[in-house]
């Protein structure tokens, strides 16, 4: 596997379900980040790691809720959502530094549909 | 508050054509500017990085160029081929939270 890897790829679910999203990036990165990309909206930032440690939460509602175990890999677990919560999950990885702003590499996203 | 906007969010072209997508941002106070493409229900690949202190980047059959002042990027790409119909996204770096901000994107569509 290289780059961005994010499983499983499409996920179906019911607003009682409880269900994980999983990323890994083989980049040698120490920084990764969960987007929320809706239907005719700019991607949002949710969540920010660097170094393992939570650095941004962007207002999210707490029935997202990630956990970074290691550098490489990124989970986003989901419980009692809504229909709106339906979208593509993108995952992205960089390298965090001096200069935090270095380029994000992505992954090829979860399409997540709450029924 | 930077916003990014796209414009057209839609284009459609016959094969062959020069064209041009248009970025603009509200906040001149960035850190570097990125192009990216996304095909329908994938994730996003980086084009082209402009750093902040840079006027354009070529890749191949594209260039984006950037004037920070006028808070505007275009992405120009030469002699279009089918394959290149998706939706180009242009996204920010502020410079003062870190924080990359997306526009809304153009999709693109390059006709046979």
């Amino acid at each position: 596997e290289t780059g961005v890897t994010q499983t499983p790829r499409h996920l179906v679910m019911g607003m009682t379900n409880k269900k994980s999203l999983k990323c890994e990036q083989h980049l040698g990165h120490n920084a990764m980040y969960w987007y929320k990309q809706s239907a005719k909206k700019p991607l949002e930032l949710m969540f920010v790691y660097s170094l393992e440690e939570r650095v941004e939460n962007n207002s999210v509602p707490s029935r997202f809720s990630p956990e970074c175990p290691n550098s490489s890999h990124l989970f986003l677990h989901l419980h009692t959502l809504q229909p709106e919560d339906s979208a593509l999950y993108l995952c992205a990885s960089s390298q965090a530094g001096s200069s935090s702003y270095n380029e994000q590499f992505f992954g090829p996203g979860t399409r997540l549909t709450v029924l | 508050k930077q916003e990014v906007t796209q414009i057209p969010a839609a284009l459609s072209v016959p094969e062959g054509e020069n064209l041009v997508l248009n970025c603009s941002f509200t906040d001149s106070a960035i850190y570097n500017l990125q192009w990216f493409r996304q095909d329908p229900g994938k994730g996003l690949t980086s084009l082209l990085l402009i750093q902040s202190s840079q006027r354009e980047q070529t890749s191949g059959r594209l260039n984006a160029s950037l004037d920070k002042s006028s808070g505007r990027s275009t992405l120009y790409i030469a002699a279009s081929q089918p394959g290149d119909s998706a939706t180009y996204l242009c996204a920010v770096r502020s410079s003062n939270t870190g924080k990359l901000i997306f526009g809304q994107g153009t999709t693109l569509q390059v006709k046979p």
